[in-house]
């Protein structure tokens, strides 16, 4: 079975540009998680989405959102980029949401350098 | 999510087991303790995770005392390719699916 895929795997954009990530999810599995990886603030959960809702959402500003597609692909998309945005995005899949497990498979994620 | 508190880093030789502790003082009694792991440049993997006592799989086992409040997480024999970040998590497993990660413990195996 093939893993969590993701596109593109780096980037380099401007300031002030948007920038649009791609998450393809484990064959089956319905949920969808994102996270950014920085090396001063770790890990941090951005949003997760489940049958193409949004089910919960971190604490980061509203030019961060994502959508989910019916196959459960899924996208994220970060508008008017600034320096900060600089990070590791993850993606990460699982079966269900909340239904008895922590049990989450990462993507090798997208590498995004802001300019 | 109760907060957990584990070493910065730590070193270990090839062949030897590994025990990392992780500290959660204030572990509800609905939540459940899960460890992953990460390489450079990759996402994390999941390794185990438990509620009491012990589970063991093919790649660690996980001990929990009675009182819930630390695990510990046993790498049996590890070997330069177990070098990664191991991260503890604790939560509610019947929340949605937001993984809280701490910093984690960077594990450092040397021949």
């Amino acid at each position: 079975k093939a893993g969590v895929t993701q596109t593109p795997r780096y980037l380099i954009k401007t300031r002030g540009q948007q920038v649009t990530l791609s998450c393809s999810p484990i064959s089956g599995h319905r949920s969808v998680s994102w996270y950014q990886q920085t090396p001063g603030q770790g890990l941090q959960f951005l949003f997760e989405y489940f049958s193409e809702t949004q089910r919960n959402k971190g604490n980061f500003p509203g030019r961060f959102s994502g959508r989910q597609f019916s196959n459960s692909r899924s996208e994220m998309n970060v508008s008017t980029l600034e320096l900060g945005d600089s990070a590791l995005y993850l993606c990460a899949s699982s079966l269900l949401s909340g239904q008895g497990s922590y049990e989450q498979y990462f993507g090798p994620g997208t590498r995004l350098t802001v300019t | 999510l109760a907060k957990t508190t584990q070493p910065i880093s730590m070193d270990s030789y090839e062949g030897q087991e590994v025990n990392i502790t992780c500290s959660h003082n204030n572990i509800a009694t609905n939540d459940y303790i899960t460890w992953y792991q990460q390489f450079p440049s990759q996402g994390p993997r999941f390794i185990i995770q438990g509620y009491k006592t012990k589970v063991t799989n093919e790649v660690a086992s996980l001990f929990i005392p009675a009182d819930r409040k630390s695990s510990t997480l046993s790498l049996p024999r590890v070997s330069l390719s177990d070098t990664a970040v191991y991260y503890c998590l604790v939560g509610d497993l019947g929340g949605y699916n937001k993984l809280i990660f701490g910093a984690g413990t960077r594990l450092a195996v040397h021949p």
